[in-house]
This record gives structure tokens, C-alpha cells and sequence, in this order.
């Protein structure tokens, strides 16, 4: 199946601090890239779909300003948590559709950020 | 609402014996079910999904689905669990928001087979 790259795997940061997470689709481009949010044993909530060259639409309830999200090209995503508080500690999943058919996703390897 | 349901949080089988993980949905039109799998700390990997077609869905490792249009239920199963099943998995259905379309996942089911 396609590759879909995430980085870093693990943040650790200081609360205040902006972080900067990326997903890259390896060997597909991607116009389209989803990013979730996974709580400790709990379901995956999507948070915004990022589109390439566009804004990303965000889920309700789901701040925009801060979680920023930038797609400049068709194989890179980023996701940027600003002003991160603890509450703010997750595990971010980022995904990408070679398929627009279908709605397959493939799956970055997740970024479990935890904001002391 | 569009949603998809896992009813259990935990699936509990022997090594050997066959497993189904239950997955409902709700949708408008016709379906796109999914199930991925998930192991500690890593990202989704996909197991197999049902467009149209044939019910019945064969995906990785041996897994299977059987889509019931009249039950709206995609069950996942597999003849002879193996330990190294053992794993959360997450069954989704493709929906159509304003951004066009996204996956919805249930909200998992842990599946603990033992030796």
C-alpha cells in the first residue's frame, strides 16, 4: 500500500511553546490529507481536512488558530499546535487517500506530543 | 446522523478459535466500510474494506467482513485467531462533509486473543 511518513514520532515541549508536526505521502501525491486526534484509548476524531494549495476545513469544535494547518504540495502536510497547553497532549494521526474512488486513507505512523 | 458503532470495547477469544468483531452503521446512500487495525503507539493499517460487490470481503492477514445491507453491519472475522491478533480495531465508514468526503471511525474494539 502507499507510505504515508509522519515526523516526529514523539515532541515533548514546554507549555507556551508552538509545535510543528509533518506528514508526507511517499510515493503518491496526495491533493488531499486528514488530521486526527486520538485520546488514550479512544476513537480517532478527525479534526480538519487539508487540502493542497487551499485552506483546510476544520471539524466543529476543533480551534483554527490553534491548530494551523499548511498544505503547499501535493506530498506535504503540516500541522502546527501553537501556544500548546498540557491539555493539548495527544496523539496526532495524520492520513492520505490514494484513492479518491474509494476514500481509502493510509496512515502516518501518529506523533504523540505531550506538552509539560 | 452519520456514525458507525462498535458495541464492544473488548472481544475476548482463545488462540485458534474464530473471532468476529461487530461493527453497525448509519449512513445516507450506499456504503464505504473499513476496518484498520491498530497496535500501542503506532499509526492505522488498513485490513480491508467493501465498496460494492460481494459481501463477503476478504483483507490482510486472513481477516474477513461480511457486509448485511439489512442489518447495516459490517462484522469483521476470521477463522482461527492468532495471539499476535491481538491489537484495537476500528471500523469506519466514508462520510460526506463540507470538505467533500472523510472516514468516521467507531470508537475501537480490543481485541485480546490468548495462548
Amino acid at each position: 500500500g502507499a507510505v504515508v511518513s509522519q515526523h516526529p514520532s514523539r515532541v515533548i515541549c514546554k507549555s507556551g511553546t508552538s509545535v510543528k508536526i509533518e506528514c508526507r505521502s511517499l510515493d503518491f501525491q496526495a491533493t488531499t490529507m486528514f488530521w486526527y486526534r486520538q485520546f488514550p484509548k479512544q476513537s480517532l476524531m478527525l479534526m480538519a481536512t487539508s487540502n493542497e494549495g487551499s485552506k483546510a476545513t476544520y471539524e466543529q469544535g476543533v480551534e483554527k488558530d490553534k491548530f494551523l494547518i499548511n498544505h503547499a504540495s501535493l506530498t506535504l502536510s503540516t500541522l502546527t499546535v501553537t501556544s500548546a497547553h498540557p491539555e493539548d497532549s495527544s496523539f496526532y494521526i495524520c492520513s492520505a487517500g490514494a484513492s479518491a474512488n474509494t476514500g481509502e486513507l493510509f496512515f502516518g505512523e501518529g506523533s504523540r506530543l505531550t506538552v509539560l | 446522523a452519520q456514525s458507525v458503532a462498535q458495541p464492544e470495547d473488548q472481544v475476548n477469544v482463545a488462540e485458534g478459535n474464530p473471532l468476529t468483531v461487530k461493527c453497525t452503521y448509519s449512513v445516507s446512500g450506499n456504503p464505504y466500510l473499513f476496518w484498520y487495525v491498530q497496535y500501542p503507539n503506532r499509526g492505522l493499517q488498513f485490513l480491508l474494506k467493501y465498496i460494492t460487490g460481494d459481501n463477503l470481503v476478504k483483507g490482510s492477514y486472513g481477516f474477513e467482513a461480511e457486509f448485511n445491507k439489512s442489518q447495516t453491519s459490517f462484522h469483521l472475522k476470521k477463522p482461527s485467531a492468532l495471539v499476535s491478533d491481538s491489537a484495537l480495531y476500528f471500523c469506519a465508514v466514508r462520510v460526506r462533509n463540507q470538505a467533500g468526503t472523510a472516514l468516521i471511525f467507531g470508537k475501537g474494539t480490543t481485541l485480546s486473543v490468548s495462548s
